[in-house]
């Protein structure tokens, strides 16, 4: 199994601003996930990052508002760009094995006020 | 478009109970399904995997099964403790690499 880790843990932000998730993963993978979790809702998926290319995003999901990094194959960044408050959620970034196994890190609690 | 639902939303049950959660999916043609756990706040921690070519999976005291020309999965908790209190979530992959689709989850209370 992966272990991934995130930080910030818990991040309390002003409307407006922006915040930087960072997601390292103890081994070399191809693809890195980014999802959402709204309060009381299941997750959503934003975008897939692969290392060397631009990541591809879901419907709903804008590179301007979501922009990634993927400069090697054990870290990604996910940024969540002029904040609101409908933007509070857990972010998490996710890893596939090679069994399609898929890992999560612990998330990134966000609230915007 | 691949949906999965979760019933039931909510299940609050005695210590030592037997329990079962039901998965279902829309689109039968999945690469795999996997249960994971939330504890309030936290990350996902996965529980069991099941390849599409898979009847069941077991680990410990959790039990999944799959039904795949149906589209169902059932996570079966035997003697349930209140240590298995959190969230269950399901999820499917269509393909292999591609993201997963998650149900809304069942929250479970287990009652000491």
């Amino acid at each position: 199994s992966a272990v991934i880790s995130q930080k910030p843990s818990r991040d309390i932000c002003q409307r407006g601003t922006s915040l930087t998730i960072q997601c390292q993963v103890d081994s070399q993978v191809t693809m890195m996930f980014w999802y959402r979790q709204q309060p009381g809702q299941s997750l959503t998926l934003i975008a897939t990052a692969n290392q060397g290319s631009e990541a591809t995003y879901e419907s709903g999901f804008v590179i301007d508002k979501f922009p990634i990094s993927r400069p090697n194959l054990t870290f990604s960044t996910l940024t969540v760009s002029n904040m609101s408050p409908e933007d509070s959620s857990i972010y998490l970034c996710s890893v596939g094995s090679v069994h399609n196994e898929q890992f999560f890190g612990p998330g990134t609690r966000l609230t915007v006020l | 478009k691949q949906e999965v639902t979760q019933i039931p939303a909510a299940l609050s049950v005695p210590e030592g109970e037997n329990l079962v959660l039901n998965c279902s999916f829309t689109d039968s043609a999945i690469y795999n399904l996997q249960w994971f756990r939330q504890d309030p706040g936290k990350g996902l921690t996965s529980l069991l995997l099941i390849q599409s070519s898979q009847r069941e999976q077991t680990s410990g005291r959790l039990n999944a099964s799959l039904d795949k020309s149906s589209g169902r999965s059932t996570l079966y908790i035997a003697a349930s403790q209140p240590g298995d209190s959190a969230t269950y979530l399901c999820a499917v992959k269509e393909t292999s690499g591609s993201r997963l689709t998650f149900g809304e989850g069942t929250q479970l209370t287990v009652n000491p």
